[in-house]
């Protein structure tokens, strides 16, 4: 039973455009939800998180919405650059301090 | 560059054989967690070590274990390997049992079991 979902395996998009990768979730428990970056032959990274009490944070490029109604949150990248090009999970646990519940993940890509 | 280093990076077991990883955290990192990652699937919570104690563990058999030393270094066992537990396992480390932001993964190490 996958309680973080992220439906979409893989997403290109061009150079200098905006990345919306989507995220939904099952569990209204979760409490604080997070998106890690992963490179190939390397861990994931964090990248960016939001508490449940907010709807938007923002950081540098990267901005994570979240619409706790819909239990869907999503993250953008503007303007998409070579360097995102990864792999992006999304991510959520309890709190700050529990197991962190990971999604698949979807591959962005890049273009030129 | 995390800090965190795991070893072996890539090996090959026969089922039902034994596996060791292991796993040296961040300096100044009391906490360290196991995942496991499957192939085109997320990183899955096998347990966490806080001070030398479990604490935590996610749904995986007992076959699973894991020990953690006065270093903050750590261990996954797996007992009885199936082919299923073929995966990249991943260590990340953290301070005081947190987890969320504040956790920093290794490389991994990716276990193949034929």
């Amino acid at each position: 039973d996958q309680q973080v979902k992220q439906n979409s395996p893989s997403l290109s998009v061009q150079e200098g455009r905006i990345s919306i990768l989507n995220c939904d979730y099952t569990n209204s428990m979760f409490d604080y939800f997070l998106w890690y970056k992963k490179y190939p032959a390397e861990g994931p990274t964090f990248l960016i998180s939001i508490s449940s009490i907010k709807d938007k944070n923002e950081d540098g490029r990267f901005t994570v919405f979240l619409n706790k109604s819909a239990k869907h949150l999503s993250l953008h990248i503007v303007p998409s650059q070579p360097g995102d090009s990864a792999v992006y999970f999304c991510a959520a646990c309890m709190n700050r301090d529990d197991k962190i519940i990971f999604g698949k993940g979807t591959r962005l890509h890049i273009l030129p | 560059e995390t800090g965190v280093t795991q070893s072996p990076t890539h090996l090959i077991k026969t089922r039902g054989q034994q596996v060791t990883l292991r796993c040296s955290s961040q300096s100044g990192h009391n906490t360290v967690s196991w995942y496991q990652q499957a192939l085109g699937q997320g990183p899955q919570f096998i347990f966490q070590y806080y001070r030398e104690e479990e604490n935590g563990r996610g749904n995986f058999p007992p076959r699973f274990s894991g020990l953690q030393f006065p270093n903050y270094s750590s261990e996954l066992n797996v007992n009885a390997l199936e082919l299923d537990d073929s995966a990249l396992y991943l260590c990340a480390s953290s301070r005081d049992g947190h987890s969320g932001n504040t956790i920093y993964f290794g490389e991994g190490s990716w276990l193949t079991v034929v």
